[in-house]
């Protein structure tokens, strides 16, 4: 079994400033990492995904996030941030071994509000 | 890219009624599709696994009466609420994921039911 944890419920940044959105998960098997944003009302769009490889990962919007072994992260970063990026957004893993299901576990979210 | 479409988007109706929410994969074909749950300023929480041509696969502490699937073609799987109450409202996903794809294929959403029972 996975899960996964958001440190922070609210993030409030100002347009324009650089912005860090954190995860940490555990889990006894490898895994799949995703980051979704989800707009008010709306299902969720993927920003990124880690399957293997570069552990620095590059996503729509201007988005990119590093997966951190060690410390078993997968943070988010923006380095300038839009008014249009106040949603909530949600980290996730999937079991790499769970061929049968792949349901994902998420994270609580953290909004993010930026401000004027 | 993929599209997953969710229908009804918003639904109120009274108490003691039953409701269907529609999940089709548009332009893919999906043996799996996940239903999940999420209260307001909540994560998703997963309620069952929706496989083509057999049963769900609930989660604990799901009512598998009360939330009937049915998976009835590759591009169809319904979630139908049974004799719904107030405490049943909430915002219901689904998603789907490619049969065709590789295994670490992400997962697609739809863009959710809004469920309100008076």
């Amino acid at each position: 079994a996975q899960s996964v944890t958001q440190l922070d419920s609210q993030v409030p940044v100002f347009e324009e400033a650089p912005v860090e959105l954190r995860c940490n998960y555990s889990s006894s098997v490898s895994v799949y990492l995703f980051w979704y944003v989800q707009y008010p009302n709306q299902g969720l769009q993927l920003l990124l995904k880690y399957l293997s490889g570069s552990t620095l990962v590059k996503g729509i919007n201007g988005f990119e996030a590093e997966f951190n072994k060690s410390q078993t992260s997968f943070h988010l970063r923006k380095p300038s941030v839009h008014i249009s990026d106040t949603a909530e957004y949600f980290c996730a893993v999937s079991d790499y071994m769970d061929t049968g299901r792949r349901a994902l576990t998420f994270g609580s979210g953290t909004r993010l509000q930026v401000q004027p | 890219g993929a599209v997953v479409s969710q229908h009804p988007s918003w639904v109120i109706c009274k108490s003691g009624t039953s409701v269907k929410i529609e999940c089709r994969s548009l332009d893919f074909q999906a043996t799996t599709m996940f239903w999940y749950r999420q209260f307001p300023k909540q994560s998703l929480m997963l309620m069952a696994t929706s496989n083509e041509g057999s049963k769900a696969t609930y989660e604990q502490g799901v009512e598998k009466d009360k939330f009937l699937i049915n998976h009835a073609s590759l591009t169809l799987s319904t979630l139908t609420v049974t004799s719904a109450h107030p405490e049943d409202s909430s915002f219901y996903i689904c998603s789907a994921r490619d049969v065709s794809g590789i295994s670490n294929q992400p997962q697609h959403f739809g863009d959710g039911t809004r469920l309100s029972i008076l």
